[in-house]
């Protein structure tokens, strides 16, 4: 079986602009959740998706928004991009919601100039 | 409020034995996860403990004390590829069931 797949694999945007990045969970996984890692940091987390609804969102601006879709999969939206958004983003998926262990795909790095 | 405590950087031999040490505080523990991660790599999983005692999975095991908010990794026949950063995590129910990180633990292992 595949595992968390993320597109795209790396990503440079300038300050101002809008990125998008994608997730498909584990086949079979309903719950979603994206995290940001800063280099030397551990992944802080953003949101939790679970059956297509918001079910967690971390300390981040209302300029970070995401969604999931009915087959699962997610996109994270970041809107008016700063030098410090430049990060790791990481998507991790789950059977359920709170009760099972997260499994991470590969993740996005973002550069913003 | 949720803290999380582990060492920045750790330096161990070849064959040896290491222990990773992590403590938190959190108003709603529901369980403890450590991951693995090489750099520029994503965190794979390699424990949970949810319950106190310790959980062995191979050359690693993992401890948990929840009442005091303890835990550690042991990583046992060390292995230069074992050289990567440690994170624990922990699930709070309080806060939606998020998992938060630690900052992780840099393992180095010399010849």
């Amino acid at each position: 079986d595949a595992g968390v797949t993320q597109s795209p694999t790396h990503l440079i945007k300038t300050r101002g602009q809008h990125v998008t990045l994608r997730c498909s969970p584990i086949s079979g996984h309903k719950s979603v959740s994206w995290y940001q890692q800063v280099l030397g940091q551990g992944p802080q987390f953003i949101f939790q998706y679970y059956e297509k609804e918001e079910r967690g969102r971390g300390n981040f601006p209302d300029r970070f928004s995401a969604r999931q879709f009915p087959n699962y999969s997610s996109e994270l939206n970041v809107n008016a991009l700063l030098l410090g958004d430049s990060a790791l983003y990481l998507c991790a998926s789950s059977l359920e919601q709170s009760t099972d262990t997260q499994y991470f795909g590969p993740g996005t790095r973002l550069t913003v100039l | 409020g949720q803290n999380i405590d582990q060492p920045t950087e750790m330096t161990a031999t070849e064959g040896a034995i290491v222990q990773i040490n992590c403590t938190y505080q959190t108003s709603g523990f529901n369980g403890l996860f450590w991951y693995q991660q090489h750099a520029g790599e994503a965190p794979t999983f390699l424990s949970y403990n949810v319950l106190d005692g310790l959980e062995e999975k191979g050359r690693f095991s993992s401890f948990l004390s929840r009442s005091k908010g303890y835990s550690y990794l042991l990583l046992k026949e060390l292995q230069m590829k074992d050289s990567a950063s440690y994170l624990c995590a922990v699930r709070d129910y309080s806060s939606a069931s998020k998992i938060i990180f630690g900052s992780g633990t840099r393992l180095s292992i010399r010849p």
